[in-house]
């Protein structure tokens, strides 16, 4: 089955600073990559989504400067938290649906946890 | 009103027992449903995927897909400790965003 790795699982970091994560299809090339949010006992919240070469599409209230998106290769996305604060807290997962096939599955990446102290 | 509702849970079955998951929604233009599976601080998994509506089977697992109704379901027969999780409906219009319940957790004790 297609395979999704995130990196960091998790990382600790102080207020201010800025977290990269890191979203990579192993066995397979992804047309689109999406970044989503979980908070505690809630729905996965789309944030973005993300075609190779081009500019990441942002859900309405996801700030584009906090939140960058880049998605430079068919098999690479990343992520980075700018200028990170508490509220930024929360498991990020990234998926991906393949350029085969003719389904819209997503497959998703084993998340990442931020915590920002 | 939420595009999907779903109950959060938490729902606890003996090992054994039929467990029945479900989901409404709002957006008639929803073609695609899937049924999730979520372990503790793990990614989703994807546990079944239909399109429009009717029944599935895989194994153990059964998705059933109300349009008219703007219900779906999920059955886990025979439910084992193991398929203790968090199990997220989610639904789409096409090929890009889903949009997920907040997923029902599901305990089965032994």
């Amino acid at each position: 089955g297609a395979v999704v790795s995130q990196h960091p699982s998790r990382v600790i970091c102080k207020s201010g600073t800025s977290v990269k994560i890191e979203c990579r299809s192993l066995d397979f090339q992804a047309t689109t990559m999406f970044w989503y949010r979980q908070f505690p006992k809630k729905s996965l919240m789309l944030m973005a989504t993300s075609n190779e070469g081009s500019k990441a599409t942002y859900e309405q209230g996801v700030e584009k400067d906090k939140f960058l998106i880049n998605h430079a290769s068919l098999t690479l996305s990343t992520l980075t938290v700018t200028s990170a604060h508490p509220e930024d807290s929360s498991f990020y997962i990234c998926s991906a649906t393949s350029t085969s096939g003719s389904t819209n599955e997503q497959f998703f990446g084993p998340g990442t946890r931020l915590t920002v102290l | 009103q939420k595009e999907v509702e779903q109950d959060p849970g938490p729902l606890s079955v003996p090992e054994g027992a039929i467990v029945s998951l479900n989901c409404t929604y709002s957006n008639s233009a929803f073609q695609y449903f899937m049924w999730y599976r979520q372990y503790s601080r793990k990614g989703p998994e994807l546990l079944m995927y239909t399109y429009s509506s009717g029944n599935k089977e895989d194994g153990r697992f059964t998705a059933q897909v109300d349009k008219s109704s703007k219900y779906i379901s999920l059955f886990i027969r025979d439910s084992q400790p193991s398929d203790s999780a968090t199990y997220l409906c989610a639904m789409s219009e096409s090929y890009q965003k889903v949009t997920f319940g907040t997923g029902t957790k599901l305990q089965v004790i032994p």
